[in-house]
């Protein structure tokens, strides 16, 4: 597909197990940024890769918190021992940003929905 | 600071009425760009439009149009006659660059009613 895809779409846990969430970015895009949208709220920035930079990682909430991406490709993003404050829906988004670029659209993934129980 | 405020949180319009969202800005960048995002209720963000902070003119897209005066730090969106297919949260964001990276602030959404 053309579109920035995440699985699973729905994830259930229970409370103190460790999650993976996917994410394939837009082929070409070397920008790739993870957010959180708690119910009802705005989206929260968490990291942001950028080529083969080293990640922004300013926006992850706690150390149980990290991300992984592969070149310019698959990103995961892993929650340690969850919580659950952890309930929320993960979006990726990917653009085509260079350092430098004047221009920069993100494009996001359909999410995936946590549930903590 | 960097901020996006998106003060309603919640408007209902009737279908063919015209709704404008608000959105209110700050920046130190003088070089930054605003961005709308639709969020259905399927989820998923769709990006509707990207304006630079050098360009002033007032953009329209069939029913939808953008109002952006750096005066007043806002960048308004309009949708005239809406329909019920309107109905979506709107996200409104700022980029601007920090330490040599890009960052994304996101108001916290208008959540847009269309009644039949």
């Amino acid at each position: 597909g053309a579109g920035v895809s995440q699985s699973p779409s729905n994830k259930v846990t229970e409370k103190g197990k460790d999650v993976e969430l996917r994410c394939d970015p837009i082929s070409g895009h070397t920008a790739l940024y993870w957010y959180r949208q708690r119910l009802g709220q705005g989206l929260e920035f968490l990291i942001y890769f950028q080529g083969n930079s080293a990640p922004d990682k300013s926006g992850l909430p706690s150390d149980r918190f990290s991300a992984e991406r592969t070149g310019e490709s698959v990103s995961t993003l892993t929650i340690q021992r969850t919580q659950q404050e952890d309930s929320a829906v993960y979006l990726c988004a990917s653009s085509l940003a260079r350092r430098g670029s004047s221009t920069d659209t993100q494009y996001f993934g359909p999410g995936t929905r946590l549930t903590v129980l | 600071a960097q901020k996006v405020t998106q003060a309603q949180t919640e408007i209902s319009v009737v279908e063919k009425e015209d709704v404008t969202l608000d959105c209110v800005y700050e920046t130190r960048d003088t070089t930054y760009y605003l961005f709308w995002y639709k969020q259905p209720p399927s989820g998923e963000l769709v990006f509707l439009i990207r304006r630079n902070s050098f360009d002033e003119q007032n953009e329209i897209s069939g029913r939808y149009s953008w109002n952006f005066q750096k005066s007043t730090s806002s960048f308004n969106f309009t949708i005239t006659a809406s329909q019920v297919v309107d109905s979506a949260v709107y996200f409104c964001a700022l980029r601007f660059t920090t330490s040599g990276t890009y960052k994304y602030i996101f108001g916290t959404g208008t959540r847009l009613k269309v009644l039949a």
